[in-house]
């Protein structure tokens, strides 16, 4: 399988834990990004990658959020001291430059107890 | 700014009927639109997308969306419902802005289907 794939795909951690996930895009694709989803609602947008360079972060990505691309292949999304209100599926897309559409990965839910 | 708006948070509709699921858009500038799909415990997935070319666009599994810019509508249907089709729907605007991908989703619809 070539699509996205993302690591783990449930989690579950208790309230003050840290926790890290990881991405892993289609190969080809240099730019990568990162959503959040609640119940009942649309992805939104938390921040975005093209090569290794982290180019655009959404004010939901608090400082106890961080994402890094080391060497413009795979992805980690960590989250510090995890609150209840962090639970929520993290999704993760890639797409190549120059062409419009993300291909999604299966997501990592996480509930924070 | 843009954003996107789903109408109907739930449809249900009769298998063998048609389906509607209704986007309305904001944009400052001419958008590309998209309607993915998300089934139960699997990943988004593309069912097409508006760049700016045919204004009717037909994509996978026999859905189809018509770009009304007079409206700024991007409705997505199908003139018969599987039971295959039951799953959530989510319309999303897209707008080039420096380089950078400007992605919004809608909230989504969820599809019942009858049988």
């Amino acid at each position: 399988d070539t699509g996205v794939s993302q690591d783990p795909r449930h989690k579950i951690t208790k309230r003050g834990q840290n926790v890290t996930f990881r991405c892993d895009p289609i190969s080809e694709h240099n730019r990568l990004y990162w959503y959040r989803q609640t119940l009942g609602q649309g992805p939104e947008f938390l921040t975005y990658f093209q090569n290794e360079a982290q180019l655009e972060k959404s004010r939901l990505l608090s400082d106890r959020f961080s994402a890094e691309r080391p060497k413009g292949s795979f992805s980690t999304l960590e989250i510090q001291r995890t609150e209840q209100g962090d639970s929520a599926m993290y999704l993760c897309a890639s797409s190549a430059t120059g062409w419009e559409t993300q291909y999604f990965g299966p997501g990592t839910r996480l509930l924070v107890l | 700014a843009q954003s996107v708006t789903q109408l109907d948070s739930h449809v249900s509709v009769s298998e063998g009927t048609p389906v509607l699921l209704r986007c309305n858009y904001s944009s400052s500038y001419s958008p590309s639109l998209f309607w993915y799909v998300q089934h139960p415990n699997k990943g988004l997935q593309l069912l097409l997308k508006y760049t700016s070319a045919a204004t009717l666009v037909k994509g996978i599994n026999g859905f189809e969306a018509e770009f009304k810019k007079s409206e700024t509508s991007f409705h997505l249907t199908k003139p018969s419902a599987h039971m295959s089709d039951a799953a959530e729907y989510f319309c999303v605007v897209s707008l080039n802005s420096g380089g950078y991908q400007k992605v919004t989703f809608g909230t989504g619809t969820k599809l019942q289907v009858i049988p």
